[in-house]
């Protein structure tokens, strides 16, 4: 069975605190994705990654960055919190068979930033 | 930008009833994929279906179908025989074969609510 696991489902932290969002896929899935998604404005892509150390900006990387040191795990991070990056995120992967483009999400962490 | 509209903010049906969520797209590109998910209450995002662009047939996977109609750049999500567990949040998303390597651009989202 697929699996993609994050590593907190609530995480609540302080302004300007440096904040580390772990995912994990066990499919051998080429491909990571990290978005965020709030009320009314649907998913929004941060950043993407198709391969070891290999990244790419999605539509809103302003105040993260990401690291894939290992083709399994896939982190996020918030330099320094604020605010505004209260929000559900969500990790996925994909790039298996049959649909290579089939992306299987993580259960999603709900960070809150006081 | 190139997007993904549901115009569709919230939707009510009724138990045993069909319903069609409605979704359209903006692309250049001649190669893309279609994808509908589901979101309950639960936050995890479920897989429901996809429709590549040159797939001659609509998609189908047990109770859902998609309702292609690529020259209106249509892929509306029908639900036949609804069931109070299909209350949720449903995206639509589409990939683009001849651009990056299979990032999603998503809608906004309706919220299905299926009424006893």
């Amino acid at each position: 069975d697929v699996k993609v696991t994050q590593s907190s489902r609530y995480l609540v932290k302080r302004t300007g605190e440096k904040v580390f969002l772990e995912c994990v896929q066990d499919m051998d899935h080429e491909n990571m994705f990290w978005y965020r998604q709030d009320p009314g404005l649907g998913l929004r892509l941060i950043y993407f990654s198709y391969d070891v150390k290999m990244k790419e900006k999605g539509d809103i990387p302003e105040g993260y960055s990401v690291s894939r040191e290992k083709k399994e795990r896939f982190s996020l991070i918030l330099e320094s919190a604020s605010t505004n990056q209260t929000s559900m995120y969500l990790c996925a992967s994909s790039g298996g068979q049959p649909s290579y483009n089939e992306q299987f999400f993580g259960p999603g962490t709900r960070l809150t930033v006081l | 930008a190139q997007k993904i509209t549901q115009t569709q903010p919230g939707m009510f049906v009724q138990e045993k009833e069909a319903v069609t969520l409605d979704c359209t797209y903006d692309t250049s590109d001649p190669s893309y994929g279609l994808f509908w998910y589901k979101q309950p209450s639960s936050g995890e995002m479920i897989f429901l279906i996809y429709q590549g662009s040159y797939d001659q047939q609509n998609a189908t996977e047990g109770r859902y179908s998609l309702n292609f109609q690529k020259a209106r750049k249509s892929a509306n999500l029908v639900i036949s025989a609804s069931q109070l567990g299909d209350s949720a949040m449903y995206f639509c998303a589409r990939t683009d074969y001849g651009g990056s390597q299979g990032n999603l651009i998503f809608g906004k989202g309706t919220k299905l609510s299926v009424k006893p």
